[in-house]
């Protein structure tokens, strides 16, 4: 069976640091992936995605960069992170098929300070 | 352009009650559909989906759902809360088109439920 796996959980990083998520998926190839941010009160708002290696699509200009070096790995980054990026990290793959659903991972709670 | 609205921020049920989560789309093509239920500090675990096959959808923990395309609707019922049913629902819409398959979500439903 497929799993996702987020890290770390939780994380707390001074504004002006810098980011990384990871985030892997296992049991299937060529996933389609996915960077969620939830913001209290604010749903979920689509970051990047990846429709292969190398792939990044990015759906909103912001502080933050995806990468994905390997099929299965897909990374959040950022150089300087801001007051603003504070929130709930997701990510989440699908098989790239029509019809099939998004699977998430745990997330990612971000608080910045 | 696809879109979602979900009437109803936070809906309050007594334990024993009838949950009914409202979900309507905006879609130019035939949808597919889906509801996620979020517990606190968690991911979003899939509940069901509609993808154009049984218009009357269940899923896991008693919940189901009908596609109703006269009323651009996709409801989420369960015919009796329990405390367990706490958590936000999201619903979502993605359609046949592109190799990205991005969903488009709601801005989810809190469910409380009173002992």
């Amino acid at each position: 069976s497929q799993t996702i796996h987020q890290w770390p959980a939780t994380l707390v990083q001074p504004v002006g640091s810098p980011l990384s998520l990871e985030c892997t998926v296992e049991g299937t190839s060529n996933p389609n992936l996915y960077w969620y941010r939830q913001a209290a009160g604010r749903g979920l708002q689509l970051l990047f995605y990846s429709v292969g290696i190398g792939q990044i699509s990015s759906e909103v200009p912001q502080n933050l960069s995806a990468s994905r070096p390997q099929d299965r790995q897909f990374i959040l980054s950022s150089k300087k992170l801001l007051l603003s990026d504070s929130g709930f990290y997701l990510c989440a793959w699908s098989s790239g098929q029509g019809g099939q659903p998004q699977h998430f991972g745990d997330g990612t709670r971000l608080s910045i300070l | 352009a696809q879109s979602v609205t979900q009437l109803g921020s936070h809906v309050s049920v007594s334990e024993g009650a009838l949950v009914l989560l409202r979900c309507n789309y905006s879609s130019s093509v035939p949808p597919y559909l889906f509801w996620y239920v979020q517990y606190p500090n968690q991911g979003l675990q899939l509940l069901l989906k509609y993808t154009s096959a049984a218009t009357l959808v269940k899923g896991i923990n008693g919940f189901e759902a009908e596609f109703k395309k006269s009323e651009t609707s996709f409801h989420l019922t369960k015919p009796s809360a329990h405390m367990s049913d706490a958590a936000e629902y999201f619903c979502a819409v993605s359609y046949s088109g592109g190799s990205n398959y991005k969903l488009t979500f709601g801005k989810g439903t809190l469910l409380t439920v009173n002992p």
